[in-house]
């Protein structure tokens, strides 16, 4: 069972460069997110989304763009990288049930030079 | 906003103690929850609370949710370096996201 696949694994920037960040599910949930994870300040949500076609910003939404065309797939865009967005970020996603669990993926490593 | 505080932030033992995490919010949630996360690898989900007062245990650990839904607690008993990780909990905050914790990285040695 693949689960929550994201890619690239690890990915260096210079300040201004554009990248996207791939995340698929094959679980068929309804629900993904991508989050950010910074030393001392545990996962810090940027944004979700709760069907295809729709996105919601999280608590950190500054700086990114998201995409949900299908249903398994949610799209993180950087357009013009900064140093403060250095940070591992996980993309994850959850079933409909009210207590449903994340499964998360394996994070992509990204730094901005 | 909700915050969630989680203490100690680190916590390094000899294999064999017992240790207890803290996840405490002045804000009340309907459901917690309990991540483990290793080096280079996303959160794994270890039990879900949704009741206030309950308990549950999964082998060594125990977790419990306050009476009041705003604090949890992570018992673990004769911790082995296997339990070795980052420990974070989540309250669901509205119906479609989590909040997590500031996380309790714990080191068992041998």
């Amino acid at each position: 069972n693949a689960g929550v696949t994201q890619t690239p694994k690890f990915r260096v920037l210079k300040t201004g460069q554009s990248m996207t960040l791939l995340c698929a599910q094959d679980m068929n949930h309804e629900y993904m997110y991508w989050y950010r994870q910074d030393p001392g300040m545990g996962l810090r949500l940027i944004h979700y989304s709760v069907g295809e076609g729709t996105t919601a910003k999280g608590e950190v939404p500054d700086g990114y763009n998201v995409s949900r065309l299908k249903k398994q797939n949610f799209l993180l865009g950087l357009e013009s990288a900064a140093p403060s967005q250095t940070s591992v970020y996980f993309c994850a996603s959850r079933s409909l049930r009210g207590t449903a669990g994340y499964t998360f993926g394996s994070g992509t490593r990204l730094t901005v030079v | 906003t909700q915050l969630l505080e989680q203490s100690p932030q680190f916590l390094s033992i000899q294999e064999g103690e017992n240790l207890t995490v803290y996840c405490n919010s002045s804000s009340v949630f309907s459901s917690l929850q309990w991540y483990r996360q290793e080096p280079g690898e996303g959160p794994v989900l270890l039990v879900t609370v949704v009741t206030g007062g309950e308990v549950k245990k999964l082998k060594r650990l125990t977790f419990q949710f306050g009476d009041a839904r705003k604090d949890s607690s992570l018992h673990i008993t004769a911790a082995q370096p296997g339990d070795t990780g980052l420990y974070l909990c989540a309250g669901l905050a509205g119906t479609y996201k989590y909040i997590f914790g500031t996380g309790t990285r714990l080191k068992v040695l041998a």
